[in-house]
């Protein structure tokens, strides 16, 4: 089956910085993209990645490994703001979205 | 980046009636629009795939019978919940874009059904 992994929560400190891990294992593989979801809202673009590497965007950047079928969100500077849930997504080999549960991320101050 | 709107944002709704949600691309043509809906701490599921003049493609799992989508022009896809009940209540969520090698999805703003 097709399984996405992401840890249910996590919390950090204002101004920190913070990286949520995401492991997955799909029927083929075009691109991994991070979603940011705040409560009660639906999720927006966050990154894409499709080749391995690091992609960097402000504050945020997101790592790709696709032997190990395995990415990270990068969040720098956090803050109050940043609190919110990070969806990790992959389009498999169907062009099809396959979803994480997502991480609640809590800031503190 | 190209603007989904959804509408109703909220609706309450009693046991055995219908609601009517609609999707629209603002500012561009969406052959395929998505259809997701989310439980409280849970991730999205994907209901349905929604395609321009043509039947929409349901999840496994999910009753085409209870759940009507119509996708009639290039800008509009709707959801029609049949017979609702309690357990319909969640938050529904369209996107557009992002078909086959495309690579991204533009959101509503979502939809809160509560049915009595």
């Amino acid at each position: 089956g097709q399984n996405i992994d992401q840890p249910t929560e996590m919390t950090a400190t204002e101004g920190a910085i913070v990286q949520i891990n995401c492991t997955y294992q799909t029927s083929g593989f075009n691109g991994l993209f991070w979603y940011q979801q705040h409560a009660g809202e639906a999720p927006t673009f966050l990154s894409y990645n499709v080749l391995d590497g690091l992609e960097e965007k402000g504050r945020f950047s997101s790592f790709l490994s696709r032997s190990k079928g395995y990415s990270y969100l990068l969040l720098k500077e956090l803050q109050m703001k940043d609190s919110a849930s990070y969806l990790c997504a992959v389009k498999d080999s169907n062009y099809q979205l396959i979803w994480g549960a997502g991480t609640k991320l809590i800031i503190k101050p | 980046g190209a603007v989904v709107s959804q509408h109703p944002s909220r609706v309450i709704c009693k046991s055995g009636t219908s609601v009517k949600i609609e999707c629209r691309s603002l500012d561009f043509q969406a052959t395929t629009m998505f259809w997701y809906r989310q439980f409280p701490k849970k991730s999205l599921m994907l209901m349905a795939t929604s395609n321009e003049g043509s039947k929409a493609t349901y999840e496994q799992g999910v009753e085409k019978d209870k759940f009507l989508i119509n996708h009639a022009s290039l800008t509009l896809s709707t959801l029609t919940v049949t017979s609702a009940h309690p357990e319909d209540s969640s938050f529904y969520i369209c996107s557009a874009g992002g078909g086959g090698s495309s690579y991204e999805q533009y959101f509503g703003p979502g939809t809160r059904l509560t049915v009595t």
